[in-house]
């Protein structure tokens, strides 16, 4: 069955590291999101990218980087200048233009202490 | 900016009673409205969706329309289960300005179902 992988689905850093959550896919879908979500806050755009080599800034960008350098591919790394990095991170995909659904796998659970 | 305003919850329900979950929006353009659904420990999975003003979208026995007098895009559901214990998203993407990645996600409303 297609779908997304997040790995892993626990994370666990000391502050002041950096870390890569992992996000595939292989629905084939051109484009794939990174999102946020935090207790009482819904969900946030960090990053998102329609087309292989190339991917914009959401709303809440500062402290990530990403790279899409496959199409099935969607790593989000959590570097040291993200200030609260404790969340849980959902990767999504869709097949790129308007009204398309988006699809997302089950989440990462990071934790920094 | 568009934006999306869902009832505060937690919700808390018995077995077999009515299911009205309020969502309300704002937006300049001519949004598509979506409702999805999060399972403990998962990710969201689309529910429903309407395109334009007075389409009603549904599934799994869940419904809501698209009411652009009221601009609001309410979940309904005649007779809840356990199973539909849940954390749902009322969301707006705005067709006229881009794609996906234009989603608007409101703040979530929780749901139990009590047996």
């Amino acid at each position: 069955d297609g779908g997304i992988t997040q790995s892993p689905k626990y994370l666990f850093r000391k502050e002041g590291q950096n870390v890569t959550l992992s996000c595939e896919q292989n629905l084939n879908h051109d484009a794939m999101y990174w999102y946020r979500q935090d207790p009482g806050q819904g969900l946030r755009l960090i990053y998102y990218s329609q087309i292989v080599n190339d991917f914009q800034k959401g709303d809440i960008a500062e402290g990530y980087s990403v790279s899409r350098e496959k199409k099935e591919s969607f790593p989000l790394t959590v570097t040291s200048a993200q200030k609260n990095p404790t969340a849980f991170y959902l990767c999504a995909s869709s097949i790129a233009g308007v009204n398309s659904p988006l699809h997302f796998g089950n989440g990462t659970r990071l934790t920094v202490t | 900016g568009d934006s999306v305003t869902q009832m505060e919850g937690p919700v808390t329900l018995s077995e077999e009673a009515f299911l009205t979950i309020n969502c309300t929006y704002t937006a300049t353009g001519y949004p598509s409205l979506f409702w999805y659904v999060q399972y403990p420990g998962e990710g969201l999975q689309l529910l429903l969706k309407a395109t334009k003003a007075d389409d009603k979208g549904s599934n799994k026995g869940f419904e809501a329309t698209y009411r652009k007098e009221t601009t609001s895009f309410h979940l309904e559901k005649g007779s809840v289960q356990v199973s539909d214990s849940a954390v749902y998203f009322c969301a707006l993407s705005d067709q006229t300005q881009g794609g996906s990645e234009k989603l608007v996600f409101g703040k979530g409303t929780k749901l139990t179902v009590n047996p």
